[in-house]
């Protein structure tokens, strides 16, 4: 059970939207910043948010990110087949003392 | 070019012990805190280990406490991760990222399989 809670799957059609969810408490989300990660399968993770709402350089401006509260929302817009991946958000858990990352969410893009 | 190559993964057996290396080339390590993180067949991300920049703040996933040790050598662009009194349930891809900003990771490693089996 990940203190992170992500809905298992998400799909839509390509160049449609889609938004993933990620909920936590004030432990985590609440007071830290959330990153989130896209990640094929025989590949390594790739960041395409950090610090709740970043791109970094070479991510497209279809991904975006949002937190309110103690939870937090990826959006990508204009999907594309290739955006097919798992989703995982992540952030710190100050109660913890650990780094967790929600359960992931498979994107299929119909 | 900036990169990170781990290496160290085979197959083990239960109550065995092996290290992972994980080397940066195209940065200078020592400014960075380091995770590592693994995936385990069939499932999602775990965090499994931090360590600061300088070595001195260590965070470990409850899940490898007591058995697993993170450690750097800044000198060789390198961070390890000893594990001891390995399980079944430690068969994993095992990752070593880059901290970049506020536990955000921009650069990983390849991977390397660890299969812990009798």
């Amino acid at each position: 059970q990940s203190v992170l809670t992500q809905p298992p799957s998400v799909s839509a059609a390509p160049g449609q939207k889609v938004t993933i969810s990620c909920s936590g408490s004030t432990s985590n989300i609440g007071n830290n910043y959330i990153s989130w990660y896209q990640h094929l399968p025989g590949t390594a993770p790739k960041l395409v948010i950090y610090d709740n709402d970043n791109r970094p350089s070479g991510i497209p401006d279809r991904f975006s990110g949002s937190k309110s509260g103690t939870s937090a929302t990826l959006g990508i817009t204009g999907l594309q087949t290739g955006d097919e991946a798992d989703y995982y958000c992540g952030t710190w858990d100050s109660s913890l003392s650990a780094w967790v990352f929600g359960g992931g969410t498979k994107l299929t893009v119909l | 070019q900036e990169l990170l190559v781990e290496s160290g993964g085979g197959l083990v057996k239960p109550g065995g012990s092996l290290r992972l290396s994980c080397v940066a080339s195209g940065f200078t390590l020592g400014d960075y805190y380091m995770k590592w993180i693994r995936q385990a067949p069939g499932k999602g991300l775990e965090w499994v280990s931090y360590i600061s920049g300088s070595g001195n703040r260590i965070y470990y996933a409850d899940s490898v406490k007591g058995r697993f040790t993170i450690s750097r050598d800044n000198t060789k662009n390198s961070l390890y991760l000893q594990m001891n009194s390995l399980r079944a349930e430690d068969t994993a891809v095992y990752y070593c990222a880059r901290d970049f900003r506020n536990g955000g990771c921009d650069a990983w490693g390849q991977g390397t399989l660890v299969t812990v089996s009798s």
